[in-house]
């Protein structure tokens, strides 16, 4: 069984300051790796993804995340955050679970970008 | 265009009611889901549906059933509501080993 931890329930980051979002996540099998994001009263939208090849992945709205497989981590991160990146963000890993492919958040991390 | 589309999208109702929430996708993915995000925002999933096979189903009461008429649908019907399942719950659908999209969810509230 695969499971997915973000270690910060809250970050408050000032507008124009950097920001990185941690994730690890634990599996037995070789993993995809996703991060999404929850806009107020919003669904999920795709921020990127990790299938293979290269570790270091680029997003939409200016954010990019590095897997290191030897520290099972997918960190997040954006160089300067604008207020509208204010939002719940949520680490995912999809493994084979049987036959079918089972996607599981992390608890999400609340970005909070200050004026 | 909407991809993935959930209705109602707002859901009021009494304790011990029956209620069921659409889910439709004009993807032409393969699989489908059903997710409940509680009050702490936490995701998990409760069901998956492949071409219209039950392929996972979590530890989920007895009281959710979901349903596929056909490979675009996948509708949740819940029996006896209880203040418990007040929640988020979202749909969403994949191709084989492609992203998952969401639909915009259903906020259930049980009174």
């Amino acid at each position: 069984a695969q499971s997915v931890t973000q270690l910060d329930s809250q970050v408050p980051v000032f507008e124009e300051a950097p920001v990185e979002l941690r994730c690890n996540y634990s599996s037995s099998v070789s993993v995809y790796l996703f991060w999404y994001v929850q806009y107020p009263n919003q669904g999920l939208q795709l921020l990127l993804k990790y299938l293979s090849g290269s570790t270091l992945v680029k997003g939409i709205n200016g954010f990019e995340a590095e897997f290191n497989k030897s520290q099972t981590s997918f960190h997040l991160r954006k160089p300067s955050v604008h207020i509208s990146d204010t939002a719940e963000y949520f680490c995912a890993v999809s493994a084979l679970s049987g036959s079918a492919r089972q996607l599981t958040f992390g608890s999400g991390t609340q970005l909070t970008v200050l004026p | 265009d909407t991809a993935v589309s959930q209705t109602p999208k707002y859901l009021v109702t009494q304790m011990g009611n029956d209620k069921s929430i659409k889910c439709e996708q004009n993807l032409g993915h393969d699989t489908m889901y059903w997710y409940k995000q509680d009050s702490k925002k936490f995701l998990k999933i409760m069901f998956s549906y492949n071409n219209k096979e039950l392929i996972i189903n979590e530890t989920v009461p007895n009281r959710f059933s979901p349903k596929s008429p056909d490979k675009a649908h996948l509708n949740l019907h819940i029996n006896s509501l209880e203040l418990g399942d007040s929640a988020v719950y979202f749909c969403a659908s994949r191709r084989q080993q492609e992203t998952q999209y969401f639909g915009p969810g259903t906020r259930l509230l049980v009174l």
